[in-house]
Formats: C-alpha cells, sequence, structure tokens
C-alpha cells in the first residue's frame, strides 16, 4: 500500500525558510515523477513544483521560482521542498502527491506551513 | 497558462438527486500524443488530502462508485454524481495535467439540500 508522510511545517516568519520532507513507502518510489500541491486557508489546491523520477527535470509555479526548491533522494525514497524567503501567501497545507501521466494518485495527508510574524 | 473555471462555486443538492459540476479549460488539454483529455477531477473532504475521481476526462478511478461520472472534451467538462449520496459532501476540484503550471479549477463546494 502506497503511504506518504509529509513533515516539517510549523510558523515560520516572513523572509524565513523551511524544509518540508515526504517519506514515501509501498511503491518504487524511483520510477516515479512527485509534485508538490498546496491549499492555502480558504482557497483551493495550488500546484507548486514537480521533479522527475531521477530528479533532473524540475518544473515550479512562477510565484515560488527562485525561492523553492524540489528535490529527491531516491536512496532514502524522500522529496523535499526547501522554501526560503517565505511570504504571507505561502501559508498553506502542503501535500506531497505520486504523479502520474493522468494525475495524482496518491497523496499525502498534508503539512501546515504558516508564515506570519 | 491554462486557467481553469469551474462553475458554480457551490452546489446544495437533495439526497438522490442529481450534481452536476461543469469545468472549462481557456485552452484544450487534449493530448494529441494518445488523443486523450488530461482532465482530472478531485474530490476533497474536509480534514482528508484530495482523493483522484476521474482521469482522462471520463475513466472512473477503481473504486470510486458508478454515480460518479466524467464527460466532455476539448475545452468544456462535467462531473456528474448521478444520486447524491451524504458522503458526497466534498470540494470537488478539476485539474489540468497537460502543460505547466498545472492548474485546478477554484473548487466546488457541494452540500446537501
Amino acid at each position: 500500500e502506497v503511504d506518504l508522510v509529509e513533515s516539517g511545517g510549523g510558523l515560520v516568519q516572513p523572509g524565513g525558510s523551511l524544509r518540508l520532507s515526504c517519506a514515501a513507502s509501498g511503491f518504487t518510489f524511483s520510477s516515479y515523477w512527485m509534485t508538490w500541491v498546496r491549499r492555502a486557508p480558504g482557497k483551493g489546491l495550488e500546484w507548486v513544483a514537480n521533479i522527475g523520477h531521477d530528479g533532473s527535470a524540475k518544473k515550479y509555479l512562477d510565484s515560488v521560482k527562485g525561492r523553492f526548491t524540489i528535490s529527491r533522494d531516491n536512496a532514502k525514497n524522500s522529496l523535499y521542498l526547501q522554501m526560503n524567503s517565505l511570504r504571507a501567501e505561502d501559508t498553506a497545507v502542503y501535500y506531497c502527491a505520486k504523479t502520474v501521466i493522468y494525475g495524482y494518485d496518491s497523496w499525502g495527508q498534508g503539512t501546515l506551513v504558516t508564515v506570519s510574524s | 497558462d491554462i486557467v481553469m473555471t469551474q462553475s458554480p462555486d457551490s452546489l446544495a443538492v437533495s439526497l438522490g438527486e442529481r450534481a452536476t459540476i461543469n469545468c472549462k479549460s481557456s485552452q484544450s488539454v487534449l493530448d494529441n500524443s494518445n488523443n486523450k483529455d488530461n482532465l482530472v477531477w478531485y474530490q476533497q473532504k474536509p480534514g482528508q488530502p484530495p482523493k483522484r475521481l476521474v482521469y482522462w476526462a471520463s475513466t472512473r478511478e477503481s473504486g470510486v462508485p458508478d454515480r460518479f461520472s466524467g464527460s466532455g472534451s476539448g475545452t468544456d467538462f462535467t462531473l456528474t454524481i448521478s444520486s447524491l449520496q451524504a458522503e458526497d459532501v466534498a470540494v470537488y476540484y478539476c485539474h489540468q495535467g497537460f502543460s505547466a503550471p498545472y492548474t485546478f479549477g477554484q473548487g466546488t463546494k457541494l452540500e446537501i439540500k
């Protein structure tokens, strides 16, 4: 059974940094693209970034480009999101999702990031 | 960027009645490599992560009740719940996986009347 467990969320001041992690199990992690999606309070879902199965291909939402970095460690079955220069509008629940051509077929429970002074 | 617009924003339907949610994309999401629309529907219940219901616009995910169906092509898509059950209360999103940024609709909140 596929399991994705996010961690690393918390309260951070504007301009601060956080590193989110997603521990994967139950599937061959190195064979799949992975994605981060967020949902801000009272808002809808927003795609943030994705990464190819070997880490060479990466894409980002324009508003996080240059501030967020997606990465993975296939030996540890783990996905990461390094978030720098955080803004209030980055406040959201961040989900990692196993990615296939036709969508995201498994999701973690999410980790809450709150950017506030 | 492809803009996904859902209608309505919220919907109240009686138990056992039909619920219909529409989604319009600002440009085609047809994948010419397989002639399939890269359009996915997700359901998100409070406190839970999203769950994929339908992909390729009309292919139901394994285990999803057959009262859920997706239709449409090109730029206009529909999610239909044929007979609303209490457990269907949720926010529903359409999503295009055709080109980055992979945008979602704004969501449709479905409630019981």
